[in-house]
Order: C-alpha cells, then sequence, then structure tokens
C-alpha cells in the first residue's frame, strides 16, 4: 500500500488566493482527518469524517476553511481566501476502525503551505 | 486550551543513555494514550500506546508508563540512538473514541 497521499507537498501563494490541499486516504480505511501544524499551537485537529460524512469540524479555524469527502478515496481541505497566518503545515490523517492497532493513525507526508 | 500538554519543547541526550519525555492530560476520562514520533518533511508515524487499564507497555527499547492519578506519561527510550532524534507526540483518544488529541510535541536529540 503506497500509504496516505498528499497533494502538493509545498504550496506558495499570494494572500488571497484560494488554496486546496488534497487527499488520497489509505484504501478501506473509514476514519480521515486533516490537521495543521504550527509552531505555536503544535498539532490541532481540524475536522474528520467517518465514512465520508463530517463528524466533527469544530477545529476549523474560520469560515474560510472548508473540507469536503466525495468519496471514500479523495478529500480535499480549501482555503479560501487565503491569509498570511494560515502558513503551516498541513497532514492528513486515515485510519480504521477494523485496524488490529487500536485507533492508529496514518499520517500523509503533510503539506507546506506558505501564504505570502 | 491544552489537554494534552507537553511542557518541554526540547531535550538532548548522549547515546547510550535514557531519553525520558514527559506528557500530562487534563481530562481524567481520557482511557487510551498513544506516542507518535515525526521525522523532518514526514508524517508522524506511530510508535507504542497504552491503556489506562496498564501502567506499563513496552517494546523494545520503548516504554511508556501511565500514572493516572497523576494524570501523566512518560516515554523512555533505552539506549538513545542518534536515529530516535525527532519530535515526539504524546496523544490521547477523545471521549468519543473516534478521534486524537495532540501535544504540541518535543524534540528528541541524541548525540553520538
Amino acid at each position: 500500500d503506497a500509504g496516505v497521499i498528499q497533494s502538493p507537498r509545498h504550496e506558495v501563494t499570494e494572500m488571497g488566493q484560494e488554496v486546496t490541499l488534497r487527499c488520497k486516504p489509505i484504501s478501506g480505511h473509514d476514519y480521515l482527518f486533516w490537521y495543521r501544524q504550527t509552531m505555536m499551537r503544535g498539532l490541532e485537529l481540524l475536522i474528520y469524517f467517518n465514512n465520508n460524512v463530517p463528524i466533527d469540524d469544530s477545529g476549523m479555524p474560520e469560515d474560510r476553511f472548508s473540507a469536503k469527502m466525495p468519496n471514500a478515496s479523495f478529500s480535499t481541505l480549501k482555503i479560501q481566501p487565503s491569509e498570511p497566518r494560515d502558513s503551516a503545515v498541513y497532514f492528513c490523517a486515515s485510519s480504521s476502525t477494523d485496524s488490529s492497532s487500536y485507533n492508529e493513525q496514518f499520517f500523509g507526508p503533510g503539506t507546506r503551505l506558505t501564504v505570502l | 486550551d491544552q489537554q494534552v500538554k507537553q511542557n518541554s519543547p526540547s531535550l538532548s541526550v548522549q547515546e547510550g543513555r535514557i531519553s525520558i519525555l514527559n506528557c500530562d492530560y487534563t481530562n481524567s476520562m481520557f482511557d487510551y494514550f498513544l506516542w507518535y514520533k515525526k521525522y523532518p518533511a514526514e508524517g508522524p508515524t506511530f510508535l507504542i500506546s497504552i491503556s489506562s487499564i496498564k501502567d506499563k507497555n513496552e517494546d523494545g527499547r520503548f516504554t511508556v508508563f501511565l500514572n493516572k492519578s497523576a494524570k501523566h506519561l512518560s516515554l523512555h527510550i533505552v539506549p538513545s540512538q542518534p536515529g530516535d532524534s525527532a519530535v515526539y507526540f504524546c496523544a490521547a483518544e477523545n471521549q468519543a473514541g473516534t478521534a486524537l488529541i495532540f501535544g504540541k510535541g518535543t524534540t528528541l536529540s541524541v548525540s553520538s
């Protein structure tokens, strides 16, 4: 298995532009998580899905952030409009309720976003 | 308000010595804890976990200790190796059992 795939790996954009981050979870996993990592706040959970349905989006910082999971193999995190304070590394992770390792989440390599 | 706290941003240890990484939590209802390890430019990877019904779990050089009364857990690495240099995140499973709450991480540097 290729693991969790995220694209792009790096994104540099200007303030006000729309940014879309993409994630392909591990096949067969029924949970998908979006995290943001910053020096100040560490690893924050933004939103998570179960069977493509958003379960908890209380970590989404503002209405400028939105996430979708149109099918079991794809999710997007969109920021519109982007601001410099959104600069961070964004991770996608997936997990399976059938996993022998209870609640182990598998992370993608992350997308480093820089908003100028 | 941080529910999982790693109060030491960094730790430096010599090769062969013991590394002890600490983690505190505030919610006594948390009952499952995990440690993740993260190398630069990579995502975190699962390292070891512990259920609240235990006070110790060991896997090779890695041992996690849980003190429920103190709401404290620690990760011991012995002997430490230069390849252990990474950021270590402590995480607690939320009460619904569906998501993890992470600490800010501790950067471990092991010198040879």
